[in-house]
């Protein structure tokens, strides 16, 4: 497509609820990244992707969170037994290699707006 | 572990005025990247910086880097309501393949 597509927009949870947020990167792009970003903060690094290959989640908070690449394009991240301090911004991003080459950069989406009742 | 500091924080200008924003980040990095994000959109890249020394200008907007000083600003020139965003930078650390954001500099420009 034409850039990083994301959904769903906007999704709304009861507390304990599991979720699932899709991210579908542009295509050909090796690198994939998830983010999280509160409120009137910075985006925060969750998880990244090489292909299929889940080289760090260092940056998810708890193992209510798990993130899968199956086949190297689209990108699922799910969140179980949501609490109130999952409320967040979730952005996924992508780049076309990994070895950051010059002027290379992330594309962002539009990012899933959580909030969790 | 790469830490980033912007200030200020919130910025509230004139049109027409002049304004910097200031980026330091605790670690070398290779690369730094400028984004600005507006309310409820995605983050829009605006520079890559990579290399001491290096300025990089697109209209108003003026991106310089400090490698030394762990240093990075972005110059606001003659500013016009069409700037008020959120500007973020982003350091990726050596040997290191994720960008650390700021906390993000709320910016108004107020006719």
């Amino acid at each position: 497509g034409a850039g990083v597509s994301q959904s769903p927009r906007y999704k709304v949870a009861k507390r304990g609820q599991d979720v699932a947020l899709r991210c579908d990167p542009i295509s050909g792009h090796v690198s994939l990244f998830w983010y999280q970003q509160a409120l009137g903060q910075g985006p925060e690094f969750l998880t990244y992707f090489q292909n299929e290959a889940q080289l760090d989640k260092s940056g998810l908070p708890s193992d209510r969170f798990f993130a899968e690449r199956p086949e190297g394009s689209v990108s699922t991240l799910k969140i179980q037994r949501t609490q109130q301090e999952d409320s967040a911004v979730y952005l996924c991003a992508s780049s076309p290699s990994t070895g950051w080459a010059t002027n290379e950069k992330l594309f962002f989406g539009s990012g899933t707006q959580l909030s969790v009742l | 572990e790469l830490k980033v500091e912007q200030n200020p924080l919130f910025l509230s200008m004139q049109e027409g005025k002049n304004y910097t924003i200031y980026c330091n980040y605790s670690t070398t990095s290779d690369r730094l990247y400028w984004y600005r994000q507006d309310p409820g959109k995605s983050l829009e890249s605006l520079f890559v910086l990579l290399s001491n020394g290096a300025v990089k200008q697109e209209g108003r907007l003026m991106a310089s880097l400090d490698t030394k000083a762990r240093l990075s600003t972005l110059h606001i020139t003659a500013a016009v309501h069409d700037l008020s965003a959120t500007y973020f930078c982003a350091p990726k650390g050596d040997s290191s393949y994720k960008l650390i954001f700021g906390s993000g500099t709320r910016l108004l420009v107020r006719p």
